[in-house]
């Protein structure tokens, strides 16, 4: 079966610096990845997507994300956090098909 | 500015009522999706549609139901028969039903019982 695997529920880090969200989901011949962003009580918002080309891909916020086929993973990074980057943070998956699967979510907590 | 509206933000349901939950969108936008959020457990499917006059189940369809009478409005409806409401709706849109789409969301409803 299809699925999105993120493997940390909740990451604290210190503000200014460095952070990964990881990110696994099932091998496919054809997939497209996409980071979402959401804060307390509001709905999702994009932060990047993979389509296809370049493995690094750039997004808002200072976010970025590599796609590597081999390891099936799509890790979410950022160099230096900001307190605002607090939130929780979704990598979701479309298969071939039409239907988007998503990850149970990371919780960043950035401290002061 | 375009966007999705979903009201209300929060709403209570008692025994045995069906609710209903507003999803309005002025992106123009073919495609519109209903998913449940639970903690902990991302975000789960409940109906989809592709075009108006037109949607179908998502992985857990049981207890709500959808209609799509027209592009702009994919209103839920939460029936009795959903034993465990209790969540965090959202609403989303993407331009037209195509997997390299990402989707635009609304700021969800929160359903509690009461």
């Amino acid at each position: 079966a299809q699925s999105v695997t993120q493997l940390d529920s909740q990451v604290p880090v210190f503000e200014e610096a460095p952070v990964e969200l990881r990110c696994n989901y099932s091998s496919s011949v054809s997939v497209y990845l996409f980071w979402y962003v959401q804060y307390p009580n509001q709905g999702l918002q994009l932060l990047l997507k993979y389509l296809s080309g370049s493995t690094l891909v750039k997004g808002i916020n200072g976010f970025e994300a590599e796609f590597n086929k081999s390891q099936t993973s799509f890790h979410l990074r950022k160099p230096s956090v900001h307190i605002s980057d607090t939130a929780e943070y979704f990598c979701a998956v479309t298969y071939g098909g039409f239907k988007t699967i998503f990850g149970a979510g990371t919780r960043l907590f950035v401290k002061a | 500015d375009g966007g999705i509206t979903q009201s209300p933000k929060y709403l209570f349901r008692k025994e045995g009522q069906n609710v209903t939950l507003s999803c309005e969108q002025n992106l123009n936008h073919d495609a519109m999706y209903w998913y449940r959020q639970d903690p902990g457990q991302g975000l789960r499917l409940i109906y989809y549609s592709q075009i108006v006059n037109d949607f179908q189940k998502g992985d857990i369809a049981e207890g709500y139901s959808v209609s799509r009478e027209k592009k702009e409005s994919f209103p839920l409806t939460v029936t009795s028969a959903q034993k465990n409401p209790t969540a965090f709706y959202l609403c989303a849109s993407s331009i037209e039903a195509h997997p390299n789409q990402p989707q635009h969301f609304g700021d969800g409803t929160r359903l509690s019982i009461l």
